[in-house]
């Protein structure tokens, strides 16, 4: 995915409601895909990460799916709560570069109570 | 385990002075140390990557003179915005990496807030 524009897309989600956000990325050569939590005025937070040669992967409350044929990368939370409110990023992990991380464009995730 | 501290959380300087942040690894040892920009309802923009010891690797557009980085120890890099513009006011990130896990997860600091007036 690539930074994209001044405004982020934002997802309004009932609490409780099953929450999807999607992520398009753009280099097939990335070794894994991550998943970051970013409240106001704080630092990433790691959720959920996935090595490239896998399709699904769970955590607590959450799922990542990979797409690899269409280049896509989505987070699923379950039962969403109103803590949950932030911004999600994925990235883009290249163990050959240096470890660098390429962040997609985010989405403001707002869970309605 | 794996908590990266910044300082300052925020600062406010006048046009035209330097402000020094430091990015530290409080219980681990940072081999590599990333700088990151953000600028409101945007993503992390790479600044510089900085391994202990060495000079840092700057992403392109970023100029190195203006945003000096220092990497002297294990556990400690900071970034210095010298001579600072309205322009560089933004939300700073670091992290840090260490040698854990099947890759180098990196770990980010709480970020620190510039405003240039």
């Amino acid at each position: 995915g690539e930074s994209v524009g001044l405004h982020l897309p934002t997802l309004s989600v009932q609490e409780g409601d099953n929450s999807i956000i999607n992520c398009a990325y753009s280099n097939s050569a990335s070794d894994y895909f991550i998943w970051y939590k970013q409240e106001s005025g704080k630092g990433p937070q790691f959720i959920i990460d996935i090595r490239s040669n896998m399709d699904k992967r769970q955590g607590q409350r959450v799922t990542v799916l990979l797409n690899k044929t269409v280049k896509h990368l989505s987070l699923q939370i379950a039962a969403t709560q109103p803590g949950d409110s932030a911004v999600y990023f994925c990235a883009e992990n290249r163990v050959n570069a240096g470890n660098m991380l390429t962040f997609g464009g985010g989405t403001r995730l707002m869970v309605k109570p | 385990g794996a908590v990266v501290s910044q300082h300052p959380s925020w600062v406010i300087c006048k046009s035209g002075t330097s402000v020094k942040i430091e990015c530290r690894s409080l219980d681990f040892q940072a081999t590599t140390m990333f700088w990151y920009r953000q600028f409101p309802k945007q993503s992390l923009m790479l600044m510089a990557t900085s391994n202990e010891g060495s000079k840092a690797t700057y992403e392109q557009g970023v100029e190195k003179d203006k945003f000096l980085i220092n990497h002297a120890s294990l556990t400690l890099s900071t970034l210095t915005v010298t001579s600072a513009h309205p322009e560089d006011s933004s939300f700073y990130i670091c992290s840090a990496t260490g040698t854990s896990g099947s890759y180098n997860e990196q770990f980010f600091g709480p970020g620190t807030r510039l405003t240039v007036l």
